[in-house]
């Protein structure tokens, strides 16, 4: 069983729709939740930061962290054709290991 | 944000020359980076822990003698991929953290030929 699971899609919404991403993980040791947007041949970047459960919005992203289901999400609104990229969820203890999850492409179709 | 630069962004090399791949911090100092490796339509998989000024600890079934690293300053790594073989063509990415998050560099596209 992979540490942290992502479903890779590929995940297909029209412009304006709501983009929902979701990952599970299995090691309660993680604190840190991350959701890193990777544009093709880049790196990531940062889009989201959560530390322990709860939920962090920011502007038409908003990141939800459920410790206790070991489950976490990304909400993406009014989605738009520069958001078209693939979403990696990473997760770490306390030590800037990151274990990432397998990424979702999305495609914002105009 | 703080910026971390990798060099370069994209080589080809033949089988059997071995490449260096370095990774700066450019405004903060990092005394631990990251180097992760990720294959075409996979997630990113940590290789190896760059610790400044020590050795550099190596996830398990990487081999330490096959990707050397070097930590020899605060602001930077490099990762040397030595006798480079076909199958080590892929995307190298590495990461520095400040105390908030991790900042990656732009990665570095490898094609042994």
């Amino acid at each position: 069983q992979k540490e942290v699971e992502q479903d890779p899609g590929p995940l297909s919404v029209p412009e304006g729709a709501i983009v929902s991403l979701n990952c599970t993980y299995s090691n309660s040791a993680f604190q840190y939740f991350m959701w890193y947007r990777q544009y093709s041949r880049k790196g990531p970047e940062l889009l989201m930061y959560t530390y322990s459960s709860g939920n962090k919005e920011d502007g038409r992203f908003t990141a939800q962290v459920d410790k206790s289901s070991k489950y976490i999400s990304l909400f993406i609104r009014d989605s738009q054709p520069s958001d078209s990229a693939t979403y990696l969820c990473a997760m770490s203890r306390n030590d800037y290991k990151l274990s990432f999850g397998a990424g979702t492409t999305v495609t914002v179709r105009a | 944000g703080a910026v971390v630069s990798q060099h370069p962004s994209r080589v080809i090399c033949k089988s059997g020359t071995s490449v260096k791949i370095e990774c700066r911090s450019l405004d903060f100092q990092a005394t631990t980076m990251f180097w992760y490796r990720q294959f075409p339509k996979q997630s990113l998989m940590l290789m190896a822990t760059s610790n400044e000024g020590s050795k550099a600890t190596y996830e398990q079934g990487v081999e330490k003698d096959k990707f050397l690293i070097n930590h020899a300053s605060l602001t930077l790594s490099t990762l040397t991929v030595t006798s480079a073989h076909p199958e080590d063509s892929s995307f190298y990415i590495c990461s520095a953290p400040d105390p908030n998050e991790a900042f990656f560099g732009q990665g570095t596209r490898l094609t042994v030929v």
